[in-house]
């Protein structure tokens, strides 16, 4: 089935610092969300992104797509304590409805 | 709108018994999807309904099943459980199988 590779496992930044992780596919993906998932909460949804190449952002937040549509990445410029969770990618592929997540990245910002 | 919800939230069982777990998405969604969430394993697809139709199921054991009612309300059941089943089990419905709305979740302990 569909895998989604994420890096990194772990991340610790120091407030006002950047963070970006990334995620990875083997095959094409028909399109990529991302969500964020606070300590003791459930993954809420970030963005989606649909077309080869294509970047959106949302405040600090900066996510792109793969040219090939095999990666994906998200961007936080100067990191804030309420950035704080765990942030998971997740695709499927043509055709199916299946959305599988890739193991998400931990952040942890230090004030 | 009213979120997803999900009954009960918390809930313990013994190894061999069997559990059901309620879901209602939100209004107007008539796709539902279940997700295994442990430390180890991540975010793990286990089946998703849309029309009380199951279109997809992850590779879980037949041990784990669900169903959706008219009213796109969905259960899972689980038999014969293990020590392996405790996790935090959560549901997510989306409109068109687009982004999806999680659901607070139902942490189950099998003891």
């Amino acid at each position: 089935g569909q895998q989604v590779m994420q890096i990194p496992q772990y991340q610790h930044v120091q407030e006002g610092e950047d963070f970006t992780t990334y995620c990875n596919s083997s095959t094409t993906l028909s399109n990529i969300q991302w969500y964020k998932q606070r300590p003791g909460g459930h993954p809420v949804f970030l963005i989606q992104l649909v077309k080869s190449g294509e970047v959106k952002k949302q405040k600090r937040l900066t996510f792109q797509f793969g040219e090939a549509k095999k990666n994906s990445s998200l961007h936080i410029t100067a990191t804030q304590t309420t950035d704080v969770g765990t942030y998971f990618c997740a695709a499927s592929g043509a055709g199916s409805y299946q959305l599988t997540f890739g193991k998400g990245t931990k952040l942890s910002v230090i004030p | 709108k009213a979120g997803v919800t999900q009954t009960p939230r918390y809930l313990i069982k013994t190894r061999g018994q069997q559990v059901t777990l309620s879901c209602s998405p939100i209004s107007g969604h008539r796709s539902v999807s279940w997700y295994q969430q442990t430390p180890g394993q991540g975010l793990q697809f286990l089946f998703e309904y849309f029309s009380e139709t199951q279109r997809n199921k992850g590779n879980f054991p037949g041990r784990f099943s669900g169903r959706q009612f008219s009213n796109s309300r969905s259960e899972m059941n689980v038999s014969t459980l293990e020590l392996g089943d405790s996790a935090l089990y959560l549901c997510a419905s989306s409109f068109r199988s687009t982004e999806q709305y999680f659901g607070p979740g139902t942490r189950l302990t099998v003891t």
